[in-house]
Formats: C-alpha cells, sequence, structure tokens
C-alpha cells in the first residue's frame, strides 16, 4: 500500500460525459501527479500540481482539467469523453515537487467510456 | 527532450536464471532514472533509482541496476528470476540534480514472464 489513495476504482460511462477522479495524496506528501496509462500511449504524464499550484504540465487534454485543493487532494475531471479516453487513470505523490523525490503511485481508477 | 528506450517489450527466464531487463535513455541534461514494477492490477511500485549518488543501484526484491553514461544506459538485473518477479517493468526519466519538476518520463514497458 503506497498510501496514496483513488476513487473510484473502477468508473464505466457513456461518450460525451463527465467524470471526476480523486486522489488523496500520502500524508505529508505536498506534490500531486496524473498519469494515463493506455495500451496505445503507454504511460502519459498529464500534469503535477505542488501546495495547490500548477508545477508542470504534458499531454493533457482540453477536456481534461485537474485541481489540487487546500487539503491536498486532488481532482481530475474529464470531460466531452471518447472512447479513446478509456484507460487506466493514476494519481501519485511526492513529499516535494523537485526532481529525485520519489513518487508514489496509487492502484489507479479505470475508466471506460463505452 | 528527455526519453527512454525498452528493449523487449516480452521477456521470458526461467526460475533461477539472470534476469536482465534492458533500458536507453536520452537526455539533454544529466538525468535521474528509476525502475518501477507494474503486478497485475495494482499501481506502480519503485525498485530503485539513480540520482547520481552512485552508478550501481540496489533495489527491492534483490534487483539492481547500473548507470552506464557511455552507453546512455540503465539496465535491471537479477542474479535468480523467482516466480513473484512476473510482472511489467517501466524504466523512467527525468531531469537530473536542480530540475524544477518531477515528471517522469516512462518506457513503453517490458513484460516478465518467469517459467518454472
Amino acid at each position: 500500500d503506497s498510501g496514496v489513495t483513488q476513487t473510484p476504482k473502477h468508473l464505466i460511462t457513456a461518450t460525451g460525459q463527465r467524470v471526476t477522479l480523486r486522489c488523496s495524496p500520502r500524508s505529508g506528501d505536498l506534490s500531486v501527479y496524473w498519469y494515463q496509462q493506455s495500451l496505445d500511449q503507454g504511460l502519459q504524464f498529464l500534469i503535477q500540481y505542488y501546495n495547490g499550484e500548477e508545477r508542470a504540465k504534458g499531454n493533457i487534454l482540453e477536456r481534461f482539467s485537474a485541481q489540487q485543493f487546500p487539503d491536498l487532494h486532488s481532482e481530475l475531471n474529464l470531460s466531452s469523453l471518447e472512447l479513446g479516453d478509456s484507460a487506466l487513470y493514476f494519481c501519485a505523490s511526492s513529499p516535494q515537487p523537485s526532481s529525485g523525490n520519489t513518487i508514489y503511485f496509487g492502484e489507479g481508477s479505470w475508466l471506460t467510456v463505452v | 527532450a528527455q526519453s527512454v528506450t525498452q528493449l523487449g517489450s516480452h521477456v521470458s527466464v526461467s526460475e533461477g536464471a539472470l534476469v536482465l531487463l534492458r533500458c536507453n535513455y536520452s537526455s539533454s541534461v544529466p538525468p535521474y532514472l528509476f525502475w518501477y514494477v507494474q503486478y497485475p492490477n495494482q499501481g506502480l511500485q519503485l525498485l530503485l533509482k539513480y540520482t547520481s549518488a552512485a552508478t550501481l543501484v540496489k533495489g527491492i526484491n534483490g534487483f539492481e541496476a547500473e548507470f552506464k553514461k557511455s552507453e546512455t544506459s540503465f539496465h535491471l538485473t537479477k542474479p535468480s528470476a523467482h516466480m513473484s518477479d512476473a510482472a511489467e517493468y517501466f524504466c523512467a526519466v527525468s531531469e537530473g540534480y536542480g530540475g524544477a519538476t518531477n515528471k517522469l518520463i516512462f518506457g513503453t514497458g517490458t513484460l516478465l514472464a518467469v517459467q518454472p
């Protein structure tokens, strides 16, 4: 158990819909990351937050948005869902945002778009 | 830009045999390098990381990796495979010392099968 908690674990939704994935980082970790894992794209970095502020942005679509709240939990919002958005979405956390810090991953949220 | 290449999407070894999973990196700045393992239906777990302290890095479960700058490689090895090592292994790179972000760029993964 990494200490990173993600909900829901599984989600099935229809195209065009909007979903929210929630993440609680490890106790004391200030930085949160979101990754997408799919068969065709592999593991892709989406976005990083540190203490409520966006720190780095990766291959995140405009239909997707994220935020980190004052209590440090984070949400990833996915809208206008397409079949290709079906993937495993990981949240991860680390104590600090700088390179070299060990990143701890949650078990992921499986999203299926039908 | 940084990237990693994992040679061999599938590797099969016999129990007790040497495990060698290959990773080559590309980075315009001195990198930090990581190996993660993913067991079925689980998240990613850190096996080991190189952050320039020592070129030979020892990790959990008997794994180790050696950073070779001249070969831009960070191959993962284990002297004797165990059935419980069957999983998918990911190599990743991030900016080295002084990097303001901790963005990991992952390779495509190597699925390790261990035969009895």
